[in-house]
Formats: C-alpha cells, structure tokens, sequence
C-alpha cells in the first residue's frame, strides 16, 4: 500500500540552530502535504502545508520544499527555540474513495535544547 | 481550540468489551476522519465518513466500525477489545470531501486503556 517514510525519528538541536525532517511518499498521485506538529499529550496542528503545484513554501521560522520527481518533502525550521520542542508529522494526501485522505510518516521528536 | 470536540477524553476498560467514541466536528464540518495514535505506529488513518456516508477505508479492524449521523456527529465503536487497542484515538474534522482542498483539524484525543 501507500507509505510515507520520515526521518529521523528523533532530532536533537541547540537552540538557534537549524533543524530539518525529511519525508518520503510513494503515491505519484499525492499532492497536498502537510506537517503537524504535536506537543506532548496534545492534538496534531497543521503548521505549514504545500501543494503538488508549489517548490517551496515560507512561514517566519518555517520553510517546506517539494521535490515531486524525488517524491519526497522536507521541513525546515530556523533558529530554533526551545517551544519548538514537539512531535512532528508529515503526512501526503492519498486517494482514498473519490476525494482523498492523508497518510502519516511515523513522527519526528524534535528536541531543543537551550 | 479546534472546534473538534471528543468525548470521553480517557477510557478504561477491559479486555473483550465493547466501546463507543464520539466525535463532533467544527460546524460546517461535512467529513470526519478517525486516526489511532500509538506509541510505534504514529498516526494511522481508520476511517473517513463525508456527509453521512463512509468514503474511504484504512488499516481498520473488522472488530472496529463507525457510522456518521445526521447531524454529522461520528462515533467509532470498538468491540472485543485486546490490550494492543490500547492507544489514543483522534477525530479529525474537514469541510470538504477530502484534505487535499481544505485543511483537517483534530480533536483532543480519546486515550482508550485496555486492562
């Protein structure tokens, strides 16, 4: 079936420094990726998304680049803070029923370390 | 907050019995998707209902079943529970038929605990 692979599985960083979680997919079809971030015995929030027709997408701190011959995504985080510590998902749409769902990669534990 | 409401937030229950989630989307909300988060397996798609009627299919169990009401409300039943059902469960709630138009918001989470 359909799979999305991250790495790595945990990450470790001093604060200030950057941080980058890459993802793998294997449905040609995909084209609606979004990263979720998951602090610890909280929900998944969509912190940045990109789309099949878009490279490269910037929010402050926070960057996603598409590399849809590779098949594969990746986040960017800039000048970490220690709130950025988190879990965090990547996910690609897939075809499911007529619309589409998302699959999941299996998590990034990003710590910050001050 | 998401607007995504779950009920329980934490159930305890034994080995073999029967139970019911619930999940009440954002209003204006059409489809519900049903994640299981474990400890090894991150997030796992279960199932998605749109308007009322099942839309597509994931890693669900044959024990497990959800239906979508009327009033767009979802509950996800798990029967004949074995201690791997342990894990948090999320509804996640869209407007559209799918995510790859409008964004999923998730809902606080049920943590199922199968004794």
């Amino acid at each position: 079936g359909e799979n999305v692979e991250q790495h790595p599985s945990t990450l470790s960083v001093q604060e200030g420094d950057s941080a980058v979680i890459k993802c793998t997919y294997s449905d040609s079809a995909s084209n609606y990726f979004p990263w979720y971030k998951q602090e610890l015995g909280k929900r998944p929030q969509l912190i940045i998304d990109i789309r099949s027709n878009v490279g490269e997408k910037k929010d402050q701190r926070i960057a996603v680049t598409l590399n849809k011959t590779a098949k594969h995504f990746s986040l960017h985080i800039t000048e970490t803070q220690p709130e950025d510590s988190a879990v965090y998902f990547c996910a690609a749409s897939i075809r499911g029923g007529s619309q589409g769902n998302l699959i999941f990669g299996k998590g990034t534990k990003l710590s910050v370390k001050p | 907050d998401s607007g995504v409401t779950q009920t329980p937030k934490h159930l305890i229950t034994a080995t073999g019995q029967r139970v019911t989630l619930r999940c009440s989307p954002r209003s204006g909300d059409l489809s519900v998707y049903w994640y299981q988060q474990s400890l090894d397996q991150g997030l796992q798609f279960l199932i998605q209902y749109y308007n009322g009627e099942e839309r597509a299919k994931g890693n669900i169990l044959e024990r497990f079943s959800a239906q979508q009401f009327p009033d767009l409300h979802s509950e996800l039943n798990l029967s004949s529970l074995e201690l791997g059902d342990s894990a948090l469960y999320f509804c996640a709630s869209s407007v559209g038929g799918g995510v790859t138009n409008t964004e999923a918001f998730f809902g606080q989470g049920t943590r199922l605990t199968v004794v």
